[in-house]
């Protein structure tokens, strides 16, 4: 089956910096990689995914890019502000398929 | 209340119970998932089903039973659980994924099972 790992597993970052989560994967027939915010006590949610005929996506603040040879894709999210502090999990699937394998998430923490 | 809801929210059982979770969507969607997310662990995938038939099972124990009698409605019922079963229970929904497609799941809030 698919094995998606995560790092870091904890961030620390300056209101305003820039943050970077990491995720490999080791199936090759993998082709979706959804992202999930997951607040404090609340459920989690999409916010970017990626397919694999594409390298990079963008959405404002946040950007998400796929290295299908290396089968590693990551989050990447600038000028961050104390609102983007929340547990991040990826994930990857085959698409069509249901099954969403995640990551064991980062807890990104913005200081003011 | 709109999206994905789940009832209890909370739970603590001992190990003799039996006792269910329920979850609802309202989204219209014809694909409903269990997860169990414990602490400093991947949301583990428990159960799938597409049109209220159960399309995935992942190696879960028969403690855990599922049952969707229609595609807005799942539920997980629990039997015998062991202290180590304690965790947050999420119910998802989303598209059915058999025609292909890359559907996004939307989370219900869980429920916190905890088993004394």
């Amino acid at each position: 089956g698919e094995n998606v790992e995560q790092h870091p597993s904890t961030l620390s970052v300056q209101e305003g910096d820039s943050a970077v989560i990491k995720c490999t994967y080791s199936d090759s027939a993998s082709n979706y990689f959804p992202w999930y915010k997951q607040e404090l006590g609340k459920r989690p949610q999409l916010i970017i995914d990626i397919r694999s005929n594409v390298g990079e996506k963008k959405d404002q603040r946040i950007a998400v890019t796929l290295n299908k040879t290396a089968k590693h894709f990551s989050l990447h999210i600038t000028e961050t502000q104390p609102e983007d502090s929340a547990v991040y999990f990826c994930a990857a699937s085959k698409g069509g398929a249901n099954n969403l394998f995640f990551g064991t998430g980062t807890r990104l923490t913005v200081i003011p | 209340e709109t999206g994905v809801t789940q009832t209890p929210r909370h739970l603590v059982m001992g190990m003799t119970n039996k006792k269910s979770l329920k979850c609802e969507q309202h989204l219209g969607h014809n694909a409903m998932y269990w997860y169990k997310q414990s602490a400093k662990k991947p949301l583990e995938l428990m159960f799938v089903y597409n049109f209220k038939e159960q399309t995935e099972n992942n190696s879960v124990p028969s403690r855990f039973s599922p049952e969707c009698p229609n595609s807005s409605h799942l539920f997980l019922h629990l039997h015998t659980l062991q202290p180590e079963d304690s965790a947050l229970y999420l119910c998802a929904s989303s598209q059915d994924g058999l025609a292909g497609g890359y559907n996004e799941q939307f989370f219900g809030p869980g429920t916190r099972l905890t088993v004394l």
